[in-house]
């Protein structure tokens, strides 16, 4: 079982729609979480963090946390075609440790 | 969000050669900072762990003597490759981490071509 795990897609949605995208992780005792963009050929940028259990909206996204479940999300409200992308959910285990990336999941965005 | 610049950008060299890679925190004082390599429609794959002023920590499988670090400077990592062969090309990307937050900020990457 891999620690961090995605659906690597293509998810396809139209232009206005929301993205729903998930994630599971494997080890409980997992602290931090993050999901990155990134376009193809690009380095991965930062969309948001979450560290408690719930709901945290930034603009279009909404992450949500469910530590019981070991599951976070990621809501795109209002999808774009420049939201066409990979994303990536990324997981801390312990404070001060490396960050554990999924295999990431590919979002097109259709006009 | 803070910065993180690398240089240079693109980088393609003689199967051989020694090939260097500068990753500058802008902004903010990176304590640790992290070297990753990226191969096409793969996820990235830590190389290595460094702290400001001590030994990088190499991921199991990567050789520290063929992927230098060095971690000089709360603003600024290199990494090195020596003796680069085809196999090494890849897409490097660092990212920097400030003390206390556990949140990671990457430079925009360095792709690597040997021939």
């Amino acid at each position: 079982q891999k620690e961090v795990e995605q659906n690597s897609g293509p998810l396809s949605v139209p232009e206005g729609a929301i993205a729903s995208l998930n994630c599971t992780y494997s080890d409980r005792v997992s602290q931090s979480f993050f999901w990155y963009r990134q376009y193809s050929g690009k380095s991965p940028e930062l969309i948001m963090s979450i560290y408690s259990n719930g709901d945290k909206e930034d603009g279009r996204f909404t992450a949500q946390l469910n530590k019981a479940s070991q599951y976070v999300s990621l809501l795109i409200r209002d999808s774009q075609p420049s939201d066409s992308a990979t994303y990536l959910c990324a997981v801390i285990k312990a404070a001060g440790n490396k960050l554990t990336f999924g295999g990431g999941t590919r979002v097109l965005v259709k006009p | 969000g803070a910065v993180v610049s690398q240089h240079p950008s693109r980088v393609i060299c003689k199967s051989g050669t020694s090939v260097k890679i500068e990753c500058r925190s802008l902004d903010f004082q990176a304590t640790t900072m992290f070297w990753y390599r990226q191969f096409p429609k793969q996820s990235l794959m830590l190389m290595a762990t460094s702290n400001e002023g001590s030994k990088a920590t190499y991921e199991q499988g990567v050789e520290k003597d063929k992927f230098l670090i060095n971690h000089a400077s709360l603003t600024l990592s290199t990494l090195t490759v020596t003796s680069a062969h085809p196999e090494d090309s890849s897409f490097y990307i660092c990212s920097g981490r400030a003390g206390a937050t556990d949140t990671q900020y990457f430079g925009p990457g360095t792709r690597l071509t040997v021939l």
